[in-house]
């Protein structure tokens, strides 16, 4: 079946420090490559997606390159800043079947 | 609406009772969803709907936990003799086509419960 995996949180980060969130998946065939944010007190809303192998999401200085060899979605940003804290999940969307979701990695980023 | 409601957005109820919590998904989505967030944790998958139906039923907790659909749009998820456990957030989400895995899901704010 579809799974995701995610680091285990939380992580504490100082302002202006590069991030990695990392998250590997198994599914068959071709699925699509999710990553969700969660602010506090504040609903789930997309951050970017990718939806075959190679392609990179992109969104708010966030990156994320879809690779198929190492079955991999890792979230990356250069410079986190104390307003990018909050949870955030991975996720994957096949054809025909239900979202699949990470367990979730909460930032802190410090001041 | 533009985006996904749900109804009501604060429940709070007595042990043993039955709640009905809604969801509006967004216009033209086929694709309905319903998860659970306890505090601080992850998202607990509990049924999907693809139209009116609903194939995989597995992540419901218990037998006191149902939903359905209608027409293709409005979803209930009822819970019955509500337990201290099942307080939670519970959250809808709607996606244009389960079949085309590219598209995102929209959530809903989520309605919040809580079981005395």
């Amino acid at each position: 079946g579809n799974s995701v995996t995610q680091m285990e949180g939380p992580v504490t980060l100082s302002e202006e420090a590069f991030l990695t969130i990392n998250c590997t998946y198994t599914a068959t065939g071709y699925p699509s490559l999710f990553w969700y944010v969660q602010y506090p007190g504040e609903g789930l809303q997309l951050l970017l997606k990718a939806t075959k192998a190679d392609d990179k999401g992109s969104n708010k200085g966030f990156e994320a390159t879809y690779r198929k060899e190492t079955t991999s979605f890792h979230l990356e940003k250069g410079s986190v800043q104390v307003s990018d804290s909050a949870v955030y999940f991975c996720a994957l969307s096949n054809y025909g079947q239900n979202f699949v979701f990470g367990p979730g990695t909460r930032l802190s980023v410090l001041p | 609406g533009a985006g996904v409601s749900q109804s009501p957005s604060n429940k709070v109820t007595e042990k043993g009772k039955d709640v009905e919590l809604r969801c509006d998904p967004i216009s033209g989505h086929t694709a309905l969803y319903w998860y659970r967030q306890s505090l601080g944790q992850g998202l607990e998958f509990l049924i999907y709907f693809q139209g009116n139906s609903a194939p995989d039923k597995s992540g419901l907790p218990s037998d006191r936990f149902s939903a359905e659909r209608t027409g293709g749009s409005v979803s209930t998820l009822t819970i019955q003799r509500t337990q201290q456990e099942d307080s939670a957030v519970y959250l809808c989400a709607s996606s244009l086509n389960l079949l085309s895995p590219s598209d995102e899901q929209f959530f809903g704010p989520g309605t919040r419960l809580t079981v005395l």
